[in-house]
């Protein structure tokens, strides 16, 4: 079976750094997924990972470690306009390419 | 860009009716994905699709069917709505081995 684990809120103020955790168990891992998602519109793709690391994308950084099925997104400088839904979503082969989604993590960013 | 474009972006059905959720992508995609998105259980997968004609069932199936007849069109069929099919609903493609590109929705109400 599939488990995906996120919190469910965060709050952070302005300019702050903030590190949103994902921990997952799969049957067969074939990637890792973050999604942007501001209130009533779709999600947007941010980082993908599939080997152990760092993806770094300017303020937006991605880690991944395999063997602990963990991974986080790391958010620096973090402005009001970063306040959204980050979703994390973990491709496993079982399901084909489908992603399997965790339920999101709500991130309020206040001045 | 990709574009993912489902054609409505609010409906009201009343519950019985069956209701016809279209979506068109216009990069030749392969991979065409149905989800619902309901507050505090995330992303769900209702079906996806490889190809023309093919279809597998994701994690919630139940009271829904789809239909590739064309490429580039993934439509969801509610049989007979009901009104625990409320819900936003999220239309996404892909190529093989990528991520999603997301439609902006359709939030349906059935009453």
């Amino acid at each position: 079976g599939q488990n995906i684990d996120q919190p469910t809120e965060m709050t952070a103020t302005e300019g702050a750094i903030v590190q949103i955790n994902c921990t997952y168990q799969t049957s067969g891992f074939n990637g890792l997924f973050w999604y942007q998602q501001h209130a009533g519109e779709a999600p947007t793709f941010l980082s993908y990972n599939v080997l152990d690391g760092l993806e770094e994308k300017g303020r937006f950084s991605s880690f991944l470690s395999r063997s602990k099925g963990y991974s986080y997104l790391l958010l620096k400088e973090l402005q009001m306009k970063d306040s959204a839904s980050y979703l994390c979503a973990v491709r496993d082969d079982q399901a084909g390419t489908a992603l399997i989604f965790g339920k999101g993590t709500t991130l309020s960013v206040s001045s | 860009d990709v574009k993912v474009t489902q054609s409505s972006r609010y409906l009201v059905k009343r519950t019985g009716e069956k209701v016809f959720l279209e979506c068109v992508q216009d990069m030749d995609h392969e991979n065409m994905f149905w989800y619902r998105q309901d507050p505090g259980l995330g992303l769900r997968l209702i079906y996806f699709s490889y190809d023309v004609k093919m279809k597998e069932k994701g994690d919630i199936p139940e009271g829904y069917s789809v239909s590739r007849e064309k490429k580039e069109r993934f439509s969801l069929i509610l049989e007979s709505a009901s009104t625990n099919q409320t819900s936003m609903y999220l239309c996404a493609s892909s190529e093989q081995g990528y991520g999603y590109t997301f439609g902006s929705g359709t939030r349906l109400t059935v009453v």
